[in-house]
């Protein structure tokens, strides 16, 4: 069984429309994490979510949003989409709840494509 | 605040080949450090992690890496290069708490036969 599952696979939107992204962990893991991948860029945190709660967010302008939900799955929403913001948006998990190592477990990522 | 380097961008070696991709750290104490590989299209794989102790720590895949404190290093290698090695990896770092784990820019690796 996969750790992380995300969907969808792949979205394709224009300008000006919002995405949602969503993450789902492992039973287990109370930690989400979301990075974007863009060409050339490597990886650029995101967000970090652990309990429901937002633990650290990245250099990302507010129109990058998101939540955990009580199961700990996770949503990550776009708004106003650029497009720069064409990206693999990928979702990782922490270990167990209460192993703070920075080992993550990553997903297959979402393409999101903005034309 | 932490920060990671991998100053090769692009590395091409041949099949059988051994390999050395670098990975500087920035941060004043002894972080976590990881180092990550990424198919085309997938998500990243951990292949190895050094939290403590001995500075040699061995991956999967026959890849090992070496914490190095006074370079603040932590290169990884691997003695003999196979074809499905191609792909990108990644270095990463981790100081505790309630930091984000920063990653560098990546490595890709091409395998020539």
């Amino acid at each position: 069984e996969a750790g992380v599952t995300q969907s969808p696979t792949h979205l394709i939107k224009t300008r000006g429309q919002q995405a949602t992204l969503r993450c789902s962990p492992i039973s287990g893991h109370t930690s989400v994490y979301w990075y974007q991948q863009a060409l050339g860029l490597g990886l650029q945190f995101l967000l970090w979510y652990d309990e429901g709660e937002e633990r650290n967010r990245g250099n990302f302008p507010p129109r990058f949003s998101g939540r955990q939900f009580p199961n700990y799955s996770s949503e990550l929403n776009v708004n106003a989409l650029e497009l720069e913001d064409s990206a693999l948006y990928l979702c990782a998990i922490g270990g167990l709840a209460g192993v703070d190592t920075g080992e993550l477990f990553f997903g297959e990522g979402s393409r999101l494509t903005v034309l | 605040a932490q920060s990671v380097t991998q100053p090769d961008i692009h590395i091409t070696v041949s099949e059988g080949a051994s390999l050395e991709l670098r990975c500087n750290y920035s941060y004043g104490a002894t972080p976590y450090l990881f180092w990550y590989v990424q198919s085309p299209g997938q998500g990243l794989q951990l292949l190895l992690k050094y939290f403590s102790g001995d500075t040699l720590v061995q991956g999967i895949k026959g890849f090992e890496a070496e914490f190095k404190r006074s370079q603040s290093s932590f290169n990884l290698r691997k003695p003999s290069v196979h074809w499905s090695d191609a792909a990108e990896y990644f270095c990463a770092v981790y100081s505790g708490g309630y930091q984000k784990v920063t990653f560098g820019t990546g490595t890709k690796l091409q395998v020539i036969p």
